[in-house]
């Protein structure tokens, strides 16, 4: 019940296309939804988060849509450039004796073609 | 701030060796994260500390598997005897806990075990 299920596995874009990844939940504990970006050699680092009483999210390019009675969200990056090429990860949080932890999705490996 | 620190960023050890990777936490973060990151399984949360002390350990493998927070600005992951599919990335993770705010990831230790 505490898993995030993240789908696809692997994507290539085309440069200026929409990139979008899926990802969906059980535990309806789940209370804070973030995204990270990993650069190969590097770690995991916020890219943009939402809480589940809004329905969408946007910052510049990236946009997360919600979907609360789904249990599922998704990443959209619009305008994909090849400076977009990287891991994925979507995340649930939720409490857990007086902290918040983190339940990671399995990844999605993106690539942009110029 | 230097951010998360993790050491060594590599490590190569021979199974049945010991292997002590160490990561110090961002100053005033007092929420402590070890993951293990490999592709067939992505992020996998290892255990997590709260105020140095530590709050779920279900996620570390087996006993081989063990970590320390000694203060607020140290912790260790320490493997032994080590084995060849004990290889993957390592990640610390600190935050401002116990609210719901942005992790901080290190550079990961990547360990191989030949």
């Amino acid at each position: 019940q505490q898993q995030v299920k993240q789908s696809p596995q692997s994507l290539i874009v085309q440069k200026g296309g929409i990139s979008i990844i899926n990802c969906a939940y059980e535990n309806t504990a789940f209370d804070y939804f973030p995204w990270y970006q990993q650069f190969p050699g590097k770690g995991p680092a916020l890219l943009i988060a939402i809480r589940p009483d809004v329905s969408e999210k946007k910052e510049g390019r990236f946009t997360i849509s919600f979907n609360k009675s789904a249990k599922q969200f998704s990443l959209h990056i619009m305008d994909s450039q090849p400076g977009d090429s990287a891991t994925y990860f979507c995340a649930a949080s939720l409490v857990d004796a007086g902290t918040y932890k983190y339940i990671f999705g399995t990844g999605t490996r993106l690539k942009v073609l110029a | 701030d230097a951010g998360v620190i993790q050491s060594p960023r590599h490590e190569v050890t021979e199974m049945g060796q010991e292997v002590t990777l160490r990561c110090k936490p961002i100053s005033g973060h007092n929420s402590l994260f070890w993951y293990r990151q490999t592709m067939m399984r992505g992020l996998e949360l290892l255990i997590y500390f709260n105020n140095n002390v530590p709050i779920d350990d279900s996620g570390m493998p087996e006993d081989r598997f063990s970590a320390k927070m000694p203060n607020a600005s140290f912790s260790t992951l320490k493997i032994q005897p080590s084995e060849p599919r004990d290889s993957a990335v390592y990640f610390c993770a600190s935050r401002v806990g116990p609210t719901n705010t942005e992790a901080f990831f290190g550079q990961g230790t990547r360990l191989t075990v030949v």
